[in-house]
């Protein structure tokens, strides 16, 4: 199986902050990278696929990038609604597998 | 836009047998444009992606579970199921059901449900 390694697993920020999440693949999986939030209490909710397609009604300062083994997730300025965890997901073969999730808190 | 929601008892014993159904609204499972799939969430393993459907009841297993799980599907109350066999504590988790973009993308999520195993 694909190991998927995000770092940091956890993050302090403040509304108004741009932050940056990192996933790794333990081989390349191309462009077959997707990014999810969850807040408690929430439905898990898909953000970003195939690396940096953003998904119908995210808002755009959600955006992603990478290829191969290292990719990143960039929210450009942190609004309340965002702190949640945040996994990244690789579909480059079976079975699919994610990341351990990042935290990310209000500092 | 398509909902989905799990459903079943929330314990279940040892060496038992989980049980759980995902209701589908706001969209058919036979429409064809869709995997359906279950995924849970363990504290020691994380996401862990189980298998999916198609409404044909084609499935595809995780191989790590392959010898445990059945999933099949009821398109006449637009339902999917899961079985998981010879559970033990390692199996408590929340198990979520998802629509699967054709094996990339996972969307929309249901709410998630709580199975706990324990005797």
């Amino acid at each position: 199986d694909i190991q998927m390694t995000q770092s940091p697993s956890s993050l302090s920020a403040s509304v108004g902050d741009r932050v940056t999440i990192t996933c790794r693949a333990s081989q390349s999986i191309s462009k077959y990278l997707t990014w999810y939030q969850h807040t408690p209490g929430k439905a898990p909710r898909l953000l970003i696929y195939t690396t940096s397609i953003l998904r119908s009604g995210v808002p755009s300062r959600f955006s992603g990038s990478g290829s191969g083994t290292d990719f990143t997730l960039t929210i450009s300025s942190l609004q309340p609604e965002d702190f949640a965890t945040y996994y990244c997901q690789q579909s480059y073969s079976s079975p699919r597998t994610f990341g351990q999730g990042t935290r990310l808190e209000v500092k | 836009q398509v909902q989905l929601h799990e459903s079943g008892p929330g314990l279940a014993k040892p060496s038992q047998t989980l049980s759980l159904t995902c209701n589908v609204s706001g969209g058919s499972i036979s429409g064809g444009d869709y995997y359906w799939s279950w995924i849970r969430q363990t504290p020691g393993k994380g996401l862990e992606w189980i298998g999916y459907i198609y409404f044909t009841g084609t499935t595809f297993y995780n191989p790590s579970l392959k010898s445990r799980v059945s999933i099949s599907v009821d398109t006449s109350k637009n339902q999917f199921s899961l079985k998981l066999s010879s559970v033990s504590v390692a199996d408590t988790a929340v198990y979520f059901c998802v629509r699967d973009g054709n094996g990339h993308w996972f969307d929309p999520w249901g709410q998630g449900i709580l199975v706990t195993v324990s005797s």
